[in-house]
């Protein structure tokens, strides 16, 4: 009863630091999102997969690229973390709605 | 562009007490609606979710919500709260094809007093 699971849960980076946050489903969805979880603003969409082999922005894409490597895998990279991407991300997948979620990673930058 | 209002940033309500979370949407056409519960350092679950139909309804946990087009609302409620339902609560819509993002609303916390 995998579902969406995230790696890692935790992490604390410091500025300009690279990192690569993991996400992969067990349940055939073709499609995978990446959002951001703030203080005060809701969940907002970084990037997603509507299908293997695709990937579009979403609403606050700067300083992420993303890489959907399989099927099962959605990868949201930092190339040069800043203090402003401290957050909670969570990963989603879908196959029509609604869309399944992951436990997120709790991301510090200092 | 489709946007949604979650009007109340924190709740408080008794145990025992009726509830109602409102949230008001933005979308051209006949949208999916969902509400989503995220407890403390967890992450989102689905309570309940509309697409078509039937306006109310039912979701898990005792939650229900009914859709009213006229006033672009799919507001959530409780008949009688328990303090396990201490937790963020968030309403999103999607477009009602395929597989699209959602958008979401801020969020209103939900606090409950004994």
């Amino acid at each position: 009863n995998a579902g969406v699971t995230q790696t890692p849960k935790f992490q604390v980076l410091k500025t300009g630091q690279s990192m690569t946050l993991q996400c992969a489903q067990d349940m055939n969805h073709n499609s995978m999102y990446w959002y951001r979880q703030d203080p005060g603003m809701g969940l907002r969409l970084i990037y997603y997969s509507a299908s293997e082999g695709t990937t579009d922005k979403g609403e606050v894409p700067n300083g992420y690229n993303v890489s959907r490597l399989n099927k099962r895998e959605f990868s949201l990279r930092l190339e040069s973390a800043a203090p402003s991407q401290t957050s909670v991300y969570f990963c989603a997948s879908s196959e029509q709605q609604p869309q399944h979620f992951g436990d997120g990673t709790r991301l510090s930058i200092l | 562009a489709q946007s949604v209002t979650q009007p109340d940033i924190h709740i408080t309500v008794s145990e025992g007490a009726s509830l109602e979370l409102r949230c008001n949407y933005s979308y051209g056409a006949t949208p999916y609606l969902f509400w989503y519960v995220q407890s403390p350092g967890q992450g989102l679950q689905l309570l309940l979710k509309y697409f078509s139909g039937d306006t109310l309804v039912q979701g898990i946990k005792g939650f229900e919500a009914e859709f009213k087009r006229s006033q672009s609302s799919f507001n959530l409620r409780k008949p009688s709260v328990h303090w396990s339902d201490a937790a963020e609560y968030f309403c999103a819509v999607g477009q009602n094809s395929g597989n699209t993002p959602l958008v979401f609303g801020k969020g209103t916390r939900l606090s409950v007093i004994a």
